[in-house]
């Protein structure tokens, strides 16, 4: 059973535009959410979180919105640069056990 | 500043041989937990290690086994391989067991079961 769900596997969008990454979660034990980052042959980089005590944190390009009633959070990079054509990543944190549970990923293409 | 780094890169054994990856962690963590990423799926939790002890284990069977060591680096063991197990193998570290301090990862080992 998915806990975290990435609905969309690949995404392009034309540089300078905005990109907006999905993410539906089940698990009301969730209370903290993190978006990583994958290059091929690299490992997950850590790009940006949330609490859910908030419903929006922003950090440059990156901004993640968090819909608690909807159990939904998006990833909004603004613009978009061919260099962040990437795998990306959900990931929650369940509050009882700090287990993370990630999603299976949204590959990101930005055309130049 | 070393991040968390994995060893070996690459790896191909048979089934039902034995294999122990490696990870030491970026400085300044004392937690490893390591994760198996399957073809298109995301990274899944296999356990995780704090002061020398397995302290959460995700739905894993006992083939797959670990050990943190006093300078806080770590080992996989897996048992018995099965072809299913050809992964992406991804250690990560943080510090403190219980935080919302995100995790950071090294890049992989590649496991291949042939």
């Amino acid at each position: 059973d998915q806990q975290v769900k990435q609905n969309s596997p690949s995404l392009s969008v034309q540089e300078g535009r905005i990109s907006i990454l999905n993410c539906d979660y089940t698990n009301s034990m969730f209370d903290y959410f993190l978006w990583y980052k994958k290059y091929p042959a690299e490992g997950p980089t850590f790009l940006i979180s949330i609490s859910s005590i908030k419903d929006k944190n922003e950090d440059g390009r990156f901004t993640v919105f968090l819909n608690k009633s909807a159990k939904h959070l998006s990833l909004h990079i603004v613009p978009s640069q061919p260099g962040d054509s990437a795998v990306y990543f959900c990931a929650a944190i369940d509050s009882g056990t700090y287990k993370y549970i990630f999603g299976t990923g949204t590959r990101l293409k930005v055309l130049a | 500043d070393a991040g968390v780094t994995q060893s070996p890169t690459h790896l191909i054994k048979t089934r039902g041989q034995q294999v122990t990856l490696r990870c030491s962690p970026k400085s300044g963590h004392d937690t490893v937990s390591w994760y198996q990423q399957a073809l298109g799926q995301g990274p899944q939790f296999i356990f995780q290690y704090y002061e020398e002890e397995e302290r959460q284990r995700g739905n894993f069977p006992d083939r797959f086994s670990g050990h943190q060591f006093p300078n806080y680096s770590s080992e996989l063991n897996v048992n018995a391989l099965l072809l299913g197990d050809s992964a992406l193998y991804l250690c990560a570290s943080s510090s403190g067991l219980y935080s919302n301090q995100p995790q950071h990862f090294g890049d992989g080992t590649r496991l291949s079961i042939l």
